[in-house]
């Protein structure tokens, strides 16, 4: 099936630094959400976008959907040892409940 | 307010099988989907249900099916299993369709 291009595929990064992924689509999406997932888990919702140029924040989490609707970027500023697991963008299709997932990307954060 | 609720957990079952997962959406939310986690496809999308009605269907065999009731629960069935067929199975559930959705912790099936 359709999937997003997202990358990093993954990252080691240290204790404190800031940590950027993003996701693109040759599709446009309505709705981009970003979605963080434990081993044995399912995904937890950390954001949602809706209108194209948005920029929203969760704490320490900033996202933004793209202007053309085609893309979105996660940022983690100063990251901590929880931050660790594997995050998701998805697209939301207009016409229901369907979501587009990015292939996903493993954040390692050493102490 | 609970979350997404799915049930068992784990499961193992043997080929040709079937089996049956279930999904209770948060309290009033109506829109249910499913999808299909593995290392090798990520996270695909199977259907989805509104208002006891499949809205959208994923590219996936008949063998799979799915249904709602009306008080929005939702189960999958997946008959005639495979070795492919291991996975980890997620529901999830919406206020409306396109509106963000929230995982359960999702039903791990091993097939042997």
């Amino acid at each position: 099936g359709q999937q997003l291009n997202q990358s990093p595929q993954s990252m080691f990064i240290q204790e404190g630094e800031d940590v950027s992924m993003n996701c693109t689509s040759s599709s446009i999406f309505n709705t981009w959400l970003w979605y963080k997932q434990d081993p044995g888990e399912g995904p937890v919702l950390l954001i949602a976008l809706y209108k194209a140029g948005e920029l929203t924040s969760n704490g320490r989490l900033t996202a933004q959907f793209g202007i053309t609707r085609k893309d979105s970027f996660l940022n983690i500023s100063a990251s901590i040892p929880s931050d660790v697991g594997i995050y998701f963008c998805a697209g939301l299709e207009t016409s229901g409940s369907r979501l587009t997932f990015g292939e996903g990307t493993q954040l390692t954060v050493n102490p | 307010k609970a979350g997404v609720t799915q049930t068992p957990r784990y499961l193992i079952k043997t080929r040709g099988q079937q089996v049956t997962l279930s999904c209770s959406p948060i309290s009033g939310h109506r829109s249910v989907s499913w999808y299909q986690q593995t290392p090798g496809q990520g996270l695909q999308f199977l259907f989805e249900y509104f208002s006891e009605t499949q809205r959208n269907k994923g590219n996936f065999p008949g063998r799979f099916s799915g249904r709602q009731f009306s008080n929005s629960r939702s189960e999958m069935n997946v008959s005639t299993l495979e070795l492919g067929d291991s996975a980890l199975y997620l529901c999830a559930s919406s206020f409306t369709p396109n509106t963000e959705a929230f995982f359960g912790q999702g039903t791990r099936l091993t097939v042997v």
